[in-house]
């Protein structure tokens, strides 16, 4: 398997613009996760799905933040409208949920000008 | 409630053992994890340990558990420069879901 994939890898837009974050988990795995890692917050977790259902988005920021997993190889983080603040390294996770296992994949670094 | 806690930094010298620790609240986890992140990169599973363990060594890396104090640490023994990353520990439970992260050690080491 090839792994957590994201998509795009590096991504700067304006602020005020939409952006689309994308996430295909490792196939067969039922949890996927989506976090922010910053330099001020270090690796917060936002939102967790299992079997394409939400289980907890207490860590999504505020509304402009929204995420999706439409089947279970396929999931997006939107964030519309963007701000400078929201810049970060956001990684997508999945896991197989035995032992709680994490797999992570490389990250899309977010720029908001 | 849970929280995981670890300190920022750590400087050693090649050759040297690093030993990174970890401690944390919730003592009905079920594994305790341990994740490394280099730079540029997502983070990578290195070992983790069941809490019903105390030790469990994995070539160069030690993990030990003192499930009364809830204190993990994670032993490097001769330390390399390719070791220099952030290390993670986390807490997690038989039934999945989500872990709960420290806020990750960076371990620098000098030549």
């Amino acid at each position: 398997d090839a792994g957590v994939i994201q998509s795009p890898r590096h991504e700067v837009t304006e602020m005020g613009q939409e952006v689309t974050l994308r996430c295909k988990p490792i196939s067969g795995h039922d949890y996927l996760f989506w976090y922010r890692q910053t330099m001020m917050r270090g690796l917060e977790l936002l939102i967790y799905f299992n079997n394409n259902v939400p289980i907890d988005d207490s860590g999504m920021p505020e509304d402009r933040f929204s995420a999706k997993m439409p089947n279970a190889s396929f999931s997006t983080l939107k964030i519309q409208p963007s701000e400078p603040r929201d810049s970060a390294v956001y990684f997508c996770a999945s896991s197989p949920g035995l032992a709680g296992l994490e797999y992570f994949g490389p990250g899309t670094r977010l720029t908001v000008t | 409630g849970e929280d995981v806690e670890q300190s920022l930094f750590l400087s050693v010298r090649e050759g040297d053992s690093s030993v990174i620790n970890c401690t944390y609240t919730d003592s009905s986890s079920t594994y305790l994890y341990w994740y490394k992140q280099e730079p540029g990169a997502g983070l990578q599973l290195l070992t983790y340990i069941f809490s019903n363990m105390d030790m469990k060594q994995d070539q160069r890396l030690t993990v030990l558990l003192n499930k009364k104090d809830k204190h993990l640490s994670l032993r490097i023994a001769d330390t390399q420069t390719g070791d220099s990353a952030i290390y993670f520990c986390a807490e997690g439970y038989n039934q999945g879901g989500k872990l709960i992260f420290g806020q990750g050690t960076e371990l620098s080491v000098k030549p």
